[in-house]
């Protein structure tokens, strides 16, 4: 089955200092990897896609990485702000016969305090 | 231009009660997702359409969850004789799907469904 563990389940941190969320998964065959972000009664937004080719992703603070030998990735925040206090969503997508499905992790909740 | 949108935001059903959940998608979005998130956790996956077609509903947990989407465009998710357990935020995303290749998806901002 596939699955994707994200750590840590959630995360406090100070305005202005960076942090680093982690995303392992188990899912075959992989076609691609996407950051969001969710807050609070919205929906997920993407930050960032990889395909198995790519290892790194910018998107302003967020950087994402990819290691698809390991299966693992990470996305990486600098110099938080406090409309970074929000879920992060780690989603996996599998290519099975044409149609592409993706399974998504359960999210680091981040909190970032002033 | 206007997101995906979906109705209503918040339903209050007694168990037993049908409901019927909206969603809007992007014009001219070909394919649409359904998916539960239940508190606290990642979305679900619940069916998936191209057009008006329904190719994959292999995430709805019972028969008692029906969708479908007439005309390719807004689609409804039905949940009939709902239950505690179907308690949950049912997000809807639609994306600009070229045949064979991988998408950005789109998602509204969900309906939160409580039943007591």
């Amino acid at each position: 089955k596939n699955q994707v563990e994200q750590s840590p389940q959630s995360l406090i941190i100070l305005e202005g200092k960076n942090c680093t969320l982690q995303c392992n998964y188990t899912v075959s065959p992989f076609s691609n990897l996407r950051w969001y972000k969710q807050d609070t009664g919205r929906g997920p937004v993407s930050l960032t896609i990889m395909t198995f080719s790519e290892n790194t992703k910018s998107n302003g603070r967020y950087t994402a990485t990819l290691d698809a030998d390991t299966k693992q990735s990470s996305l990486h925040i600098t110099a938080s702000q406090l409309s970074d206090s929000a879920s992060y969503i780690c989603v996996v997508s599998s290519a099975s016969g044409g149609s592409y499905i993706p399974t998504f992790g359960r999210g680091t909740s981040l909190i970032v305090h002033p | 231009g206007a997101g995906v949108s979906q109705s209503p935001r918040y339903k209050v059903a007694k168990r037993g009660q049908d409901v019927a959940l909206r969603c809007d998608p992007i014009s001219g979005h070909v394919s649409l997702f359904w998916y539960q998130q239940a508190l606290g956790q990642g979305p679900e996956f619940l069916t998936y359409f191209q057009n008006e077609a329904q190719l994959d509903k292999s995430g709805l947990p019972s028969d008692r969850f029906f969708a479908e989407r007439p005309e390719g465009s807004v689609s409804t998710l039905k949940i009939q004789r709902t239950q505690q357990e179907d308690s949950a935020v049912y997000l809807c995303a639609s994306s600009l799907a070229v045949a064979g290749l991988d998408y950005e998806q789109y998602f509204g901002p969900g309906t939160r469904l409580t039943v007591t």
